[in-house]
């Protein structure tokens, strides 16, 4: 079955360092893999979607993610981190049985002036 | 494209009560899955529905019921109103195919009192 985990809970950078979000993933087969994000009383947005086409996904507002069907992984990067980036981020994979997406639990981002 | 849309925005309560949702996904879009967000437990699945029939269901209890229409707008009915239920239940729109990209609406934030 697949499943999806976020390895940090929260994360908190400076303003204009890099980011890093972690996720990794397991799967039976070449999943599609997401980031959303949810900035506070805000809906959920897609930040980003991998589908096989190529390892390294760009996505909105700068951020990108690397496939690593090696380690299993599709952490989020972005190169220097803005106040508004200040938000809760989900890795999501796709089921390969029944069309269901699988949540991670999210990761906080907090942004220090 | 009009997005996904969600109505009420926001309903109140109280306990015992019933209370019904309505979301109405992307033209074209086939799939409507519902999602209960709350800070203790995360984003929960409840169900996904495509082409008027229920395809997945996640693990809340009979409560929790929904369905949709022919032209894919979908409501969710929650009855006997616990304190519980107090969240913020979000709407997604999709084509529903493998792999699928989900579009989420803004929210309905139900609190009861």
């Amino acid at each position: 079955a697949q499943s999806v985990t976020q390895l940090d809970s929260h994360v908190s950078v400076s303003e204009g360092t890099p980011v890093l979000l972690r996720c990794n993933y397991s799967s039976s087969y070449s999943p599609s893999l997401f980031w959303y994000v949810q900035h506070p009383n805000k809906g959920l947005q897609l930040l980003l979607k991998y589908t096989s086409a190529a390892t390294l996904v760009k996505g909105i507002n700068g951020f990108e993610a690397e496939f690593k069907k090696s380690e299993t992984s599709f952490h989020l990067t972005k190169p220097s981190a803005h106040m508004s980036d200040a938000a809760e981020y989900f890795c999501v994979v796709s089921s390969d049985s029944n069309y269901q997406l699988i949540w991670g639990a999210g990761t906080k981002l907090i942004i220090k002036p | 494209k009009a997005g996904v849309t969600q109505t009420p925005r926001y309903l109140i309560k109280t306990r015992g009560q019933q209370v019904t949702l309505s979301c109405s996904p992307i033209s074209g879009h086939r799939s409507v899955s519902w999602y209960q967000q709350t800070p203790g437990q995360g984003l929960q699945f409840l169900f996904e529905y495509f082409s008027e029939t229920q395809r997945n269901k996640g693990n809340f209890p009979g409560r929790f019921s929904g369905r949709q229409f022919s032209n894919s707008r979908s409501e969710m009915n929650v009855s006997t109103l616990e304190l519980g239920d107090s969240a913020l239940y979000l709407c997604a729109s999709s084509s529903g195919l493998e792999g699928h990209t989900q579009y989420f609406g803004p929210g309905t934030r139900l609190t009861v009192l």
